[in-house]
């Protein structure tokens, strides 16, 4: 099976610094990675996915890399503003009869004011 | 509430009972997940179903059971055999095939007393 690997784990910027949240996976066959955003007590909502065919994809202030050859992707926030401060997850779908994704185990982003 | 409603949202249950997760989605989406999600663990996946009537059991199915009598509905039954079920269970679908995320519930907390 899949196996997703997220550093760090905790991460503190100032507002209006860059964050950067990186994954690693096992299984080259995956093909599609997600990003979810899990804000305290609330359900996990995708903010940006990547497909295996695209390099990097970017959405406002927010873009994911991947690396194909390395097996790894980053999800790149820019210009941090407190509303970011959430729990990131990144997400891995190896295809096949049965799709699942496998989910990585979370960074908690504080963003200072 | 976003198309897909957990109920209920907090759970008591005492040692040796079953209790049931309700799961209910209105998108139209084939595939629905159970995930269990501890502090610092991320999300473990339970059970998944692609079609009516099969799932198939994830990571951690042990001490669960899982029914997919209709395409909108996936309860969860948490049965006396989990012996630490005290976690927050969210409950998700998705489309069919490559590059869909998922839409997650808000949740169920679930406590033993």
């Amino acid at each position: 099976g899949e196996n997703v690997e997220q550093h760090p784990s905790t991460l503190s910027v100032q507002e209006g610094d860059s964050a950067v949240i990186k994954c690693t996976y096992s299984d080259s066959a995956s093909n599609y990675f997600p990003w979810y955003k899990q804000e305290l007590g609330k359900r996990p909502q995708l903010i940006i996915d990547i497909r295996s065919n695209v390099g990097e994809k970017k959405d406002q202030r927010i873009a994911v890399t991947l690396n194909k050859t390395a097996k790894h992707f980053s999800l790149h926030i820019t210009e941090t503003q407190p509303e970011d401060s959430a729990v990131y997850f990144c997400a891995a779908l190896l295809p096949g009869g049965y799709q699942k994704v496998t989910f990585g185990t979370g960074t908690k982003l504080q963003v200072i004011p | 509430d976003g198309g897909i409603t957990q109920s209920p949202k907090y759970l008591f249950r005492k040692e040796g009972q079953n209790v049931t997760l309700s799961c209910e989605q209105n998108l139209n989406h084939d595939a629905m997940y159970w995930y269990r999600q501890d502090p610092g663990q991320g999300l473990r996946l339970i059970y998944y179903s692609q079609i009516v009537n099969d799932f198939q059991k994830g990571d951690i199915a042990e001490g669960y059971s899982v029914s997919r009598e209709k395409k909108e509905s996936f309860p969860l039954t948490v049965t006396s055999a989990q012996k630490n079920p005290t976690a927050f269970y969210l409950c998700a679908s998705s489309s069919s095939g490559i590059g869909y995320g998922y839409t997650f519930g808000s949740g169920t907390r679930l406590t033993v007393v």
